[in-house]
């Protein structure tokens, strides 16, 4: 069981560009969370997906953040027009069911310039 | 919201010593898990422990869920020990979202 993986590991834009956050849950679970880690803070819930479908983005910013997963695929974050603020560790997390036992991946740090 | 409050901030011990870390919540809970962040950022599920006792080798926890807090013991603690400590709780009624503490850093000096 290869575990929750994210891709790429490290991410350096530049303010203005996207950037698109990639993550493959546990084999066979299908409840997937994002949650962002600001320099020298805990860990902020984002958005909790199922295939196809967005639960729960109540974390989300409104503006420039988007997630999706897809019924093929890893589940994708993805930030527009990204600003210096957007630097921080993006953790992914699956589950079996929905909101049990997590299991974190080893994050995407992103690095805005 | 389910408010987490992780005591203490920081710790600092002697390879060998023991320690216990502490974390109080606000509500009711069907989710708690403790999570270890080690120095390179990885974060690791180290229990899920919404009730009750659990031990895995040199770690243990135990939730007293009607008191509202839980507890991390260490023993023997090793420098790779080292990191910081998180306690996150999703409340009854809204099992999908973990709310984090703000963590226990610990450091073990060998």
């Amino acid at each position: 069981n290869a575990g929750v993986m994210q891709n790429p590991r490290h991410l350096v834009r530049r303010r203005g560009q996207e950037a698109r956050l990639r993550c493959s849950p546990m084999k066979g679970h299908s409840h997937v969370y994002w949650y962002r880690q600001l320099p020298e803070e805990g860990l902020k819930f984002m958005v909790y997906l199922q295939k196809e479908n967005i639960i729960d983005e109540s974390g989300m910013p409104k503006e420039r953040f988007s997630a999706e997963f897809p019924k093929e695929g890893p589940s994708i974050l993805r930030i527009q027009q990204v600003v210096r603020g957007d630097s921080a560790a993006y953790f992914c997390a699956s589950s079996l069911l929905g909101g049990y036992g997590y299991t974190f991946g080893s994050g995407t740090r992103l690095t805005v310039v | 919201g389910i408010q987490v409050e992780q005591s203490p901030p920081d710790l600092i011990l002697q390879e060998g010593a023991n320690s216990t870390l502490r974390c109080n919540f606000s509500d009711s809970v069907n989710n708690l898990q403790w999570f270890h962040q080690n120095p390179w950022g990885q974060l690791i599920n180290l229990f899920y422990i919404p009730s009750g006792t659990k031990q895995n080798g040199r770690l243990s926890a135990t939730t007293v869920a009607t008191e509202r807090y839980s507890l991390l013991y260490i023993s023997s603690s090793q420098t790779t020990d080292s990191g910081v400590y998180f306690c996150a709780v999703a409340p009854v009624g809204s099992a999908r979202q973990l709310t984090f503490g703000s963590g226990t850093q610990l450091t073990v000096l060998p």
